[in-house]
């Protein structure tokens, strides 16, 4: 079945340090990837998307690039900021069936400290 | 802004008792989601729901789960006998659209405590 794995956590940065998370995935055909994020005391907010290899979604200074090579949806920001410390999810969505539902990595926890 | 809302924000029950965890979806969504989340663990699927049926279920629920479409707006799961590794935070979500990179909206969430 379906899976996503995320590198372990949690990561610890200074602030405008640069940030990686790792994400992979195993699914047939051309899931729909997705980088969720958590705030703390809140629920999930979708951050970014991509829906087709070589795609590289984008939002507040975060990306990430769709590798259907490598398998791979790694998430980068060039300069963190204190607001950034959150737990951050991997997800993807089969292109199988329609309305199918999101599987979750283990998400990581990011603390970046001024 | 449309927004998933979810009521209440936090329960506490009893082992054994019954709970309804409450959830609108946004008024245009056609697919429907629990997803729940046990402190510090990953967000696992529980069920989807389209045109008023399951859809899809995970091994997780089980015959004490029941989902419900009661008026066309609300969005309810139930737990008939709750236990205690049911505590955790329930998700509900909707989306627009089944196909391609349609976004999942998920709500606050309701965070569940069974002593």
């Amino acid at each position: 079945g379906d899976s996503v794995t995320q590198m372990e956590g949690p990561v610890t940065l200074s602030e405008e340090a640069f940030l990686t998370i790792n994400c992979t995935y195993t699914a047939t055909g051309y899931p729909s990837l997705f980088w969720y994020v958590q705030y703390p005391g809140e629920g999930l907010q979708l951050l970014l998307k991509a829906t087709k290899a070589d795609d590289k979604g984008s939002n507040k200074g975060f990306e990430a690039t769709y590798r259907k090579e490598t398998t791979s949806f790694h998430l980068e920001k060039g300069s963190v900021q204190v607001s950034d410390s959150a737990v951050y999810f991997c997800a993807l969505r089969s292109a199988e069936t329609s309305g199918s539902r999101l599987t979750f990595g283990e998400g990581t926890q990011l603390t970046v400290n001024p | 802004e449309p927004e998933v809302t979810q009521t209440p924000s936090h329960q506490v029950t009893q082992m054994g008792q019954e709970v309804i965890l409450r959830c609108v979806p946004i008024s245009n969504h056609l697919y429907f989601y629990w997803y729940r989340q046990i402190l510090g663990q990953k967000v696992e699927f529980l069920v989807s729901f389209y045109n008023n049926e399951i859809s899809e279920k995970s091994e997780i629920f089980d015959d004490q789960f029941s989902v419900e479409r009661p008026d066309g707006s609300n969005f309810t799961l139930k737990i008939r006998s709750t236990k205690l590794e049911d505590s955790a935070m329930y998700f509900c979500a909707s989306i627009e659209r089944g196909a391609g990179g349609y976004e999942q909206y998920f709500g606050p969430g309701t965070r569940l405590t069974v002593t």
